[in-house]
């Protein structure tokens, strides 16, 4: 059964203050990692995709990177607009199309 | 501009009462999806669609019907709706193989 967790699951920055988001997961074969941001009360929104170990993806101070076993979401100079819930998804080759998630990182990034 | 629109956004209901929740996409995505999210349960599936008229059961499909009659529109029909089905709910899509759903803006739904 795939697995996804994530950690923490509430971070608290200052604007400025770098950090890391992490994303475990555990599947039998690996189609795809997505992350996601979802802010209060709306869909989530899609930010990157990726597919093999030591990819990495960038957009604007965000950076997705992924190993065998994890992956991390970098966050550079973070400011209060990029406060969110952040989530981690993976779509396993023996699973369809089913995406499993896991349970978010709630980020708030203060003045 | 592309998207999935859900209706309705806001849905209070009694147990029982058979109903719908629409969703369309304007992408010409073969990939449809429904999931419904609960705290402390994180997003899960309940059914997706790779194209019209092919449909299968995600993780959660108990007390859930879907069509796919058509490419553009996949609703979720509650035909006896219960307390427990309470939940904010979500559609999204995907062009084949992609992966990268597009999410709508959701529908919450309460049944009591």
């Amino acid at each position: 059964e795939d697995q996804v967790t994530q950690s923490p699951e509430a971070l608290r920055l200052q604007e400025g203050e770098s950090s890391s988001l992490n994303c475990s997961y555990t599947v039998s074969g690996l189609r795809g990692l997505f992350w996601y941001r979802q802010d209060p009360g709306k869909g989530p929104e899609f930010l990157f995709t990726l597919y093999s170990a030591g990819e990495e993806k960038e957009k604007e101070r965000l950076k997705a990177t992924l190993t065998k076993k994890e992956s991390f979401l970098h966050i550079t100079a973070p400011k209060p607009e990029d406060s969110a819930t952040y989530l981690c998804a993976v779509l396993d080759n023996n699973a369809g199309n089913m995406l499993t998630f896991g349970g978010g990182t709630r980020l708030m990034v203060k003045p | 501009e592309a998207q999935v629109t859900q209706n309705p956004r806001y849905l209070i209901t009694v147990t029982g009462k058979k109903l719908t929740v629409t969703c369309s996409q304007n992408m010409n995505h073969e990939y449809m999806s429904w999931y419904r999210q609960d705290p402390g349960l994180g997003l899960r599936q309940i059914y997706y669609s790779m194209n019209v008229e092919v449909t299968d059961k995600g993780d959660v499909p108990e007390g859930y019907k879907v069509s796919r009659k058509e490419k553009r529109n996949f609703p979720l029909i509650l035909e006896s709706p219960s307390p427990n089905q309470t939940s904010l709910y979500f559609c999204a899509s995907s062009r084949q193989g992609a992966g990268g759903y597009t999410f709508g803006s959701g529908t919450r739904l309460t049944v009591v």
